[in-house]
């Protein structure tokens, strides 16, 4: 049972633009939400989060937007540039230190 | 700073040996540190949580006998693959939990071990 669902396997997007990478969840105990990066041949790495009581939190370039009734986040990238191109992972945490984590979206930023 | 490393990146081994993967965080104390699986496009599937000193805790459905994990100090961390088989193949991530870092859900991850079983 996929608690955590990635379920577009890959973006493109070109420079400049946004990238919105999506993320739906099932568990509603889930209190807090992250997003990492991951590069061929390296651990994820943390990007940014969100705890259930807040909707939105920017950092820089990126944003998390977190709808609980639709048990649904996103993360947007804006403006997306080349060296944004990994996979990005969404993981959930139900108020413990185990990570939950989604398939998986490839994102290719494009010139 | 926070880096995680995993040794051997990549390994083959016979059906039948054991096979140790090594998790060392480098510059930070790890009282918890987290062994993750990964099968090719899926999620990062967390098999056990190491903590120093005391016994790991393993997930629902995960063999504590086939992988025995060993988190004898601060820095590090091991997972034995016991007698591997060819389903064992998969990439092995592990994860360190800085003590007293800035949140308690943070980990930093090292850069994973293919483990191919033959």
């Amino acid at each position: 049972d996929q608690q955590v669902k990635q379920n577009s396997p890959s973006l493109s997007v070109q420079e400049g633009r946004i990238s919105i990478l999506n993320c739906d969840y099932t568990n509603s105990m889930f209190d807090y939400f992250l997003w990492y990066k991951k590069y061929p041949a390296e651990g994820p790495t943390f990007l940014i989060s969100i705890s259930s009581i807040k909707d939105k939190n920017e950092d820089g370039r990126f944003t998390v937007f977190l709808n609980k009734s639709a048990k649904h986040l996103s993360l947007h990238i804006v403006p997306s540039q080349p060296g944004d191109s990994a996979v990005y992972f969404c993981a959930a945490s139900a108020n413990t230190d185990k990570l939950i984590f989604g398939t998986g979206t490839r994102l290719q930023v494009f010139p | 700073g926070a880096v995680v490393s995993q040794h051997p990146s990549r390994v083959i081994c016979k059906s039948g040996t054991s096979v140790k993967i090594e998790c060392r965080s480098l510059d930070f104390q790890a009282t918890t540190m987290f062994w993750y699986r990964q099968f090719p496009k899926k999620s990062l599937m967390l098999m056990a949580t190491s903590n120093e000193g005391s016994k790991a805790t393993y997930e629902q459905g995960v063999e504590k006998d086939k992988f025995l994990i060993n988190h004898a100090s601060l820095t590090l961390s091991t997972l034995t693959v016991t007698s591997a088989h060819p389903e064992d193949s998969s990439f092995y991530i592990c994860s360190a939990r800085p003590t007293g870092g800035r949140g308690f859900r943070e980990q930093y991850f090292g850069p994973g071990t293919r483990l191919t079983v033959t």
